[in-house]
């Protein structure tokens, strides 16, 4: 049992560049998140999912998609990178979308650097 | 909106001693929950406590306990004989119950915790 992994750790990108940040769980948990990480700001949340299928937009989605398309991958994409976008980005899911299972369970990140 | 707000950027402790960690949130909601994360140099966010609003006992797990006062909207973190281990970067975070088309964790900027040996 992996829990939450995400694929690269690190990558640099240049400005109007393009790629997809992997998320993969193999906990079957229906709910998975994306967040940005800045200093001095906490973890935003940019994109959820609820289900296969099913994506909504948190606080901040501009430039981002997703799409979920089984319930074990939940892949960002940058459409054209910014340097706006420099950040740690992290991928987390949970068993459920009620009630006590409210826990988040995070992967360990991926530190994107924009140029 | 839901917004958490923990007003130390940085705290440090001996080893050894207690430390509480001040955080405080804004909601209309009567049912929430709460959570404190820990995220060591590593970046791994892993969930230290978490605590059901409508649960008047607070929470506790082995060194790590909270003081939640709904009324006042403050959900601190007391650490107790604090080790080495225990530098890192503690958010505090606020969750709604969800409902079928809607989840969102807010979190706050995060306090950065020093263990002095």
């Amino acid at each position: 049992n992996a829990g939450v992994t995400q694929t690269p750790k690190f990558q640099v990108l240049k400005t109007g560049q393009s790629m997809t940040l992997q998320c993969a769980q193999d906990m079957n948990h229906e709910y998975m998140s994306w967040y940005r990480q800045d200093p001095g700001m906490g973890l935003r949340l940019i994109h959820y999912s609820v289900g296969a299928g099913i994506t909504d937009q948190g606080e901040v989605p501009n430039g981002y998609n997703v799409s979920r398309s089984t319930t074990e991958d939940f892949p960002l994409r940058l459409l054209s990178a910014a340097p706006s976008q420099t950040s740690v980005y992290f991928c987390a899911s949970s068993p459920g979308t009620s009630g006590y299972q409210e826990t988040q369970y995070f992967g360990p990140g991926t530190r994107l650097l924009v140029l | 909106a839901q917004t958490v707000t923990q007003s130390q950027p940085e705290m440090s402790v001996q080893e050894a001693e207690t430390v509480t960690l001040s955080c405080t949130y804004d909601t209309s909601e009567s049912d929430y929950y709460l959570f404190w994360y820990k995220q060591p140099p590593s970046r791994q966010m892993i969930l230290v406590i978490r605590q059901e609003a409508y649960k008047q006992q607070n929470a506790t797990e082995n060194r790590f306990s909270v003081n939640f006062q709904k009324a006042a909207k403050s959900f601190s973190l007391k650490i107790s004989d604090s080790q080495l281990g225990d530098a890192a970067m503690y958010f505090c975070a606020y969750r709604t119950p969800t409902d079928n088309y809607g989840q969102n964790f807010v979190f706050g900027p995060g306090t950065r915790l020093s263990v002095l040996p």
